[in-house]
């Protein structure tokens, strides 16, 4: 039972590149999310998806889109890198069997040069 | 929109110390409220949780009560260890988290 799984773990990109995070999860959770760790600040909601098919911004959309693919998959795109965007990020699920918790992956850190 | 606002760190203690983190929190309605830990290198885990009023979250020696009248959900530990040195994140909502900007804990032997 792997939970959340997010890649890559590591990611150097130059400025206005662009590439794609991949989350997936086999805990069957209804909702996910991707979230960014900057020092300081904690946490900000990104985007997310609160059901297959539906996808709604969050506090720190710009920059990036999503897809839900699926159920198990919610992937997160950077069109054109910026300095701005190094940071951690993480993918996170939630919903299953009623549970209000988020259960998260072991994160990305990308650094934008 | 809803906030969550931990106490500044980062906070150093010695083993067997006692911990207070304190935690409060503004919502519409009534959130669930969480505790997460963040290890060197890895993604934050559930610590521990409260879904309503009065009650009174536990993990691994630590432990939480949601309070209603001031908003609160601090987090205690009556003895450190050195494996508790971290990174502790105080949430709120359902799911969909509202966090604070965490607290970094290090205990020296």
């Amino acid at each position: 039972n792997a939970g959340v799984t997010q890649t890559p773990k590591f990611q150097v990109l130059k400025t206005g590149q662009s590439m794609t995070l991949q989350c997936a999860q086999d805990m069957n959770h209804n909702s996910m999310y991707w979230y960014r760790q900057d020092p300081g600040m904690g946490l900000r909601l990104i985007y997310y998806s609160a059901s297959e098919g539906t996808t709604d911004k969050g506090e720190v959309p710009n920059g990036y889109n999503v897809s839900r693919l699926n159920k198990r998959e919610f992937s997160l795109r950077l069109e054109s890198a910026a300095p701005s965007q190094t940071s951690v990020y993480f993918c996170a699920g939630s919903g299953r069997l009623g549970n209000t918790e988020a259960f998260f992956g072991q994160g990305t850190r990308l650094t934008v040069v | 929109g809803d906030s969550v606002t931990q106490m500044e760190g980062p906070v150093t203690l010695s083993e067997e110390a006692f911990l207070t983190i304190n935690c409060t929190y503004t919502a519409t309605g009534y959130p669930s409220l969480f505790w997460y830990v963040q290890y060197p290198g890895e993604g934050l885990q559930l610590l521990l949780k409260a879904t309503k009023a009065d009650d009174k979250g536990s993990n691994k020696g630590f432990e939480a009560t949601y309070r209603k009248e001031t908003t609160s959900f601090h987090l205690e530990k009556g003895s450190v260890q050195v494996s508790d040195s971290a990174v502790y994140f105080c949430a709120s909502g359902y799911g969909k988290l509202t966090f604070g900007q965490g607290t970094i804990l290090t205990v020296h032997p």
